[in-house]
């Protein structure tokens, strides 16, 4: 079955530590984006990726880094330089940019966790 | 720039209650417009979708019509049921190509009680 995996579901991280949350998809699509979602606050954009060996920052991109090596992987690195990494992390990809963009939905993986102890 | 707002939370409605859920939105152009909803420890689902003015968005009894000149995509619902407890999330997505990334809207959530 096509879908995006999202690993791991929890973690928990001590602060000063650099944490690399994993998203990949089978969907062939080719955006992915990391959202963040904290209580109250909806869901913020931190980086995105249209293409391969491409990438923008979002809203809140400082203490973020991405990379986009393959067009299944868009792996989320939260640096110790981010000053409020408890969140609840979601990766989600897009089809179809390229062509009618109009009727294309973001797809989302189940997740991930982040703990700062 | 692009912004929704959406009626603030929680709510809390009976079993089988009318649900309406608010949800307006700012942008330039022609956005797309979305509901997702999402069930506790998961990520988000598409819940339904309106490309153009005028659309209605139905899926599993909900239903939302996208309406240009009050510039809203209120969700409703005829009769809920405790599975519906969830948040929903409105978002908008602008059709621009090259830029591809939706807004969303705080979430509400919304709890039934049997």
């Amino acid at each position: 079955d096509g879908g995006i995996t999202q690993s791991p579901k929890y973690l928990f991280r001590k602060e000063g530590q650099n944490v690399t949350l994993s998203c990949e998809q089978n969907l062939n699509h080719d955006a992915m984006y990391w959202y963040r979602q904290d209580p109250g606050q909806g869901l913020r954009l931190i980086y995105y990726s249209q293409i391969v060996n491409d990438f923008q920052k979002g809203d809140i991109a400082e203490g973020y880094s991405v990379s986009r090596e393959k067009k299944e992987s868009f792996p989320l690195t939260v640096t110790s330089a981010q000053k409020n990494p408890t969140a609840f992390y979601l990766c989600a990809t897009l089809s179809g940019v390229q062509g009618n963009s109009g009727a294309n939905v973001l797809t989302f993986g189940a997740g991930s966790r982040l703990t700062v102890l | 720039g692009n912004s929704v707002t959406q009626m603030e939370g929680p709510v809390t409605l009976s079993e089988e209650a009318f649900l309406t859920i608010n949800c307006t939105y700012t942008a330039t152009g022609y956005p797309s417009l979305f509901w997702y909803v999402q069930y506790p420890g998961e990520g988000l689902q598409l819940l339904l979708k309106a490309t153009k003015a005028d659309d209605k968005g139905s899926n599993k009894g909900f239903e939302a019509t996208y309406r240009k000149e009050t510039t809203s995509f209120h969700l409703e619902k005829g009769s809920v049921q405790v599975s519906d407890s969830a948040v929903y999330f409105c978002a908008l997505r602008r059709i621009n190509f090259g830029n591809e990334k939706l807004t969303f809207g705080t979430g509400t959530r919304l709890t039934i009680i049997p």
